[in-house]
């Protein structure tokens, strides 16, 4: 099993483009979650995923931000228009089902830097 | 109910001595854990998950779910090790942090 899988490892894009971060999660597991780790401030989480439904995004922001899990093909997280702001270390997770009991695996993280 | 609890605010040790940093958990099922570290005026890193299970600057964290804690261990302080150190654990899916403890390594 080669664990949750994350690219692209580093990303950089300029101000006003898109960033297209995906994740494949470990063989076996439906449940996908997606958390940001900002400068001073620690991880945090931003959506919860199922195949093909968003269970939780209270941790997304408003605007520019959008989470997907189709039912063939990794996760995505896309950010629209970056700003400087949004230049974080993206972590996603998944595990084969909510709760205790089901362990969260994380991915190696993609680093988004926003020129 | 879900917490982190790190006992001590802070801790002070000699360079060259050993280092523990306490970190107790209460969780049901079988929890996922970090440590982060976070350097004076630097952002937060993450600096070992126990799911990893790697050595990281000289630091080990092994999880005892008897004792349901995530101490983080160095046998040798180093004067750059001076920092503030946090625990975190991942409840469901959110996650739960310790208050922190400041370590500081005496010359």
């Amino acid at each position: 099993n080669a664990g949750v899988m994350q690219n692209p490892r580093h990303l950089v894009r300029r101000r006003g483009q898109e960033a297209r971060l995906r994740c494949s999660p470990m063989k076996g597991h439906s449940h996908v979650y997606w958390y940001r780790q900002l400068p001073e401030e620690g991880l945090k989480f931003m959506v919860y995923l199922q195949k093909e439904n968003i269970i939780d995004e209270s941790g997304m922001p408003k605007e520019r931000f959008s989470a997907e899990f189709p039912k063939e093909g990794p996760s995505i997280l896309r950010i629209q228009q970056v700003v400087r702001g949004d230049s974080a270390a993206y972590f996603c997770a998944s595990s084969p089902g909510r709760g205790s009991g089901n362990t969260i695996y994380f991915g190696e993280g993609s680093w988004l830097t926003v020129v | 109910a879900q917490r982190v609890t790190q006992p001590e605010k802070l801790l002070s040790v000699f360079k060259g001595a050993p280092v523990e940093l306490k970190c107790n958990y209460s969780y049901s099922g079988s929890p996922e854990l970090f440590w982060y570290v976070q350097y004076s005026r630097q952002r937060l890193q993450l600096l070992l998950r126990h799911i990893s299970r790697e050595s990281i600057k000289g630091f080990t964290a092994d999880l005892n779910k008897g004792e349901t804690s995530f101490h983080l261990k160095k046998p040798f302080a180093q004067e750059e090790d001076s920092a503030m150190y946090y625990c975190a654990l991942v409840s469901d899916y959110q996650l739960i942090w310790g208050a922190g403890t400041k370590l500081i390594i005496k010359p």
